[in-house]
């Protein structure tokens, strides 16, 4: 399976601003994915990111408020723009592992103010 | 449409005894199934998988899963809890001409009381 960090692993922003969250996989992937987890709630994909191309965004979601890079093929990153408290949430980058399964990264706990 | 439900929020057991999380599923042809457990601050970790055959599955930590068409349901199971068991678990399904696409139910907060 793969290994995969994210930063920062929690943070407290103000409404209004940004934060960009990194995620770090050990091995080459072709797609890394976003999803957001909400108090209470299951996880929802933001979006799937190839290396190379434009990220490929799930309805209700769009890049002008989550920008996301995939500058090569064991990072991306995904900024959650003009934050408001809404937007607080668990947000996990995952990969494909084998043929079926995900490996999910421990989260970015991210609240705003 | 696709979707997962958990019907129970939160499913209490006391340590020693079997433990049941239940998952059922719609899905347009046939599922590929998953359970995922999240611990506290921690990202999900894979627990098990169906793709085909075997309707009993096993995972890590002694978890098991039935499989079962008829009744659209996967549920997650063991014999034996453990107070270490305690956590939220999510069932997974992902559609056979969609790699990419998991759909998640809403999570099942299992506590193992001693």
């Amino acid at each position: 399976s793969a290994v995969i960090s994210q930063k920062p692993s929690r943070d407290i922003c103000q409404r209004g601003t940004s934060l960009t969250i990194q995620c770090q996989v050990d091995s080459q992937v072709t797609m890394m994915f976003w999803y957001r987890q909400q108090p209470g709630q299951s996880l929802t994909l933001i979006a799937t990111a190839n290396q190379g191309s434009e990220a490929t965004y799930e309805s209700g979601f769009v890049i002008d408020k989550f920008p996301i890079s995939r500058p090569n093929l064991t990072f991306s990153t995904l900024t959650v723009s003009n934050m408001s408290p809404e937007d607080s949430s668990i947000y996990l980058c995952s990969v494909r592992g084998g043929l079926h399964e995900q490996y999910f990264g421990p989260g970015t706990r991210l609240t705003v103010t | 449409a696709q979707s997962v439900a958990q019907p129970e929020d939160q499913v209490n057991v006391a340590e020693g005894n079997p433990l049941t999380v239940k998952c059922t599923y719609s899905v347009s042809g046939n599922p590929y199934l998953f359970w995922y457990v999240q611990y506290p601050n921690r990202g999900l970790q894979f627990l098990l998988k169906y793709i085909t055959g075997d309707n009993l599955v096993k995972g890590s930590y002694g978890f098991e899963a039935e499989f079962n068409k008829s009744q659209t349901s996967f549920h997650l199971k063991k014999p034996s809890a453990l107070v270490s068991d305690s956590a939220l678990y999510f069932c997974a399904v992902r559609p056979p001409n969609n790699f990419n696409k998991f759909y998640f139910g809403s999570g099942t907060k299992l506590n193992v009381k001693p």
